[in-house]
């Protein structure tokens, strides 16, 4: 059964910093990881998707990677601003189904 | 920017009753995919539709769910007899080439289910 965590549960930050957000899992026979980011009260919306293959992706001042063999992957804010104030989760993309994490709460501070 | 959408934004239920939970996917999507998130968890697949039949479920999605296109445009979810934990929010996602692809799911709003 896959197991998905991200730590820290939360974290603030003024603006500017530079930050990254963690995922671990057990289970490494996936298709791909996908961070998200989720708005209070709103859907999901996807950020980066990363294939099995790979190691990681960029968008912007966003960076993913993903090293199946420690099943980690990261989450790498660059120059962080108030409007990426968010939760942010991970989910791995499994065999069997879609497993995600509970998330990481971000609080850029101006 | 085509989108995802979903109605009600909140339906307010007593338990035993049925619920229809409707969404709109991305009008050239051919996966569609229902999750839920009870207030504080995680978000849980439910399940993918395929083809007019469903391809993958959980173990949440037992005989009370049910999924249906009932038209070209519409995706729902019932829920047959509503129980008290089954009051989370509920999401829609869709997409081109399916889970295992490199494609991206795009989400609706969500559907916020109180069950009384």
């Amino acid at each position: 059964k896959q197991e998905v965590t991200q730590i820290p549960a939360a974290l603030s930050v003024p603006e500017g910093e530079n930050l990254v957000l963690n995922c671990s899992f057990t289970d490494s026979a996936i298709y791909n990881l996908q961070w998200f980011r989720q708005d209070p009260g709103k859907g999901l919306t996807s950020l980066l998707l990363i294939q099995s293959s790979q190691r990681e992706q960029t968008s912007g001042r966003l960076n993913a990677s993903l090293d199946k063999s420690s099943g980690r992957s990261t989450l790498y804010i660059a120059a962080s601003q108030p409007g990426d104030s968010a939760t942010y989760l991970c989910a791995l993309g499994g065999y069997q189904k879609v497993t995600f994490g509970i998330g990481t709460k971000l609080q850029v501070i101006p | 920017e085509p989108e995802v959408t979903q109605t009600p934004s909140h339906q307010v239920t007593q338990m035993g009753q049925e619920v229809i939970l409707r969404c709109v996917p991305i009008s050239n999507h051919l996966y569609f995919y229902w999750y839920r998130q009870i207030l504080g968890q995680k978000v849980e697949f439910l399940v993918s539709f395929y083809n007019n039949e469903i391809s993958e479920k959980s173990e949440i999605f037992d005989d009370q769910f049910s999924v249906e296109r009932p038209d070209g445009s519409n995706f729902t979810l019932k829920i047959r007899s509503t129980k008290l934990e089954d009051s989370a929010m509920y999401f829609c996602a869709s997409n081109l080439a399916g889970r295992r692809s490199t494609d991206t799911q795009y989400f609706g709003p969500g559907t916020r289910l109180t069950v009384l």
